[in-house]
């Protein structure tokens, strides 16, 4: 098993640039998650998904959006890229079943924006 | 609303030195899970432990040991006889069961840096 894996793990965009990040699960999770990681500020949660074809905002969802077509990828996307925007990305997904709802993490992805 | 505060930014201490890491939390809900995760310099997120509300019970598991008390709203991690291997980030972080909120959403702490010197 694979486990969560990200695509891409880095990535440098310009101002107002577009662009997805893939990530994957191969766990069978009903529930996935995507946060951004940035200094000092321990990680925030932007969207998350219960279920595919469902979707929610989280925290900080502002200038973001996401899909969740297949129950094992949630993308996240940006449209007009913002230096704000610059951060590590981290996917997690989870089993609905509160006794066993630990979420996994996947590698994450470094972006810049420039 | 719901809080996680680590106030420890940063920990250095010598190998073989034990070493708490503090996590405060608020919620106003009564049923609730804390966690503890570790990022060593890699940067991959690593499940340590997972304690529900109902559970007091401290548990160890190794040199890792966790200290809940729901008085105090506190549920702080000792690490006994530190190695350099334990030199990470850690973060704690809470989610919330109550009613239809069942979506596993965690709020994460600001994390601890731990730097065990040689």
């Amino acid at each position: 098993n694979a486990g969560v894996t990200q695509t891409p793990k880095f990535r440098v965009l310009k101002t107002g640039q577009s662009m997805t990040l893939l990530c994957a699960q191969d766990m069978n999770h009903e529930y996935m998650y995507w946060y951004r990681q940035d200094p000092g500020m321990g990680l925030r949660l932007i969207h998350y998904s219960v279920g595919e074809g469902t979707t929610a905002k989280g925290e900080v969802p502002d200038g973001y959006n996401v899909s969740r077509l297949k129950k094992q990828n949630f993308l996240l996307g940006l449209e007009s890229a913002a230096p704000s925007q610059t951060s590590v990305y981290f996917c997690a997904s989870s089993y609905r079943d509160r006794r066993n709802n630990e979420q996994f993490f996947g590698p994450g992805t470094r972006l810049t924006v420039l | 609303a719901q809080k996680v505060t680590q106030a420890q930014t940063e920990i250095s201490v010598v190998e073989k030195e034990d070493v708490t890491l503090d996590c405060v939390y608020e919620t106003r809900d009564t049923t609730y899970y804390l966690f503890w995760y570790k990022q060593p310099p890699s940067g991959e997120l690593v499940f340590l432990i997972r304690r529900n509300s109902f559970d007091e019970q401290n548990e160890i598991s190794g040199r890792y040991s966790w200290n809940f008390q729901k008085s105090t709203s506190s549920f702080n991690f000792t690490i006994t006889a530190s190695q350099v291997v334990d030199s990470a980030v850690y973060f704690c972080a809470l989610t919330s069961l109550r009613g239809s909120g069942n979506t596993g959403k965690l709020i994460f702490g600001q994390g601890t840096t731990l730097q065990v010197k040689p």
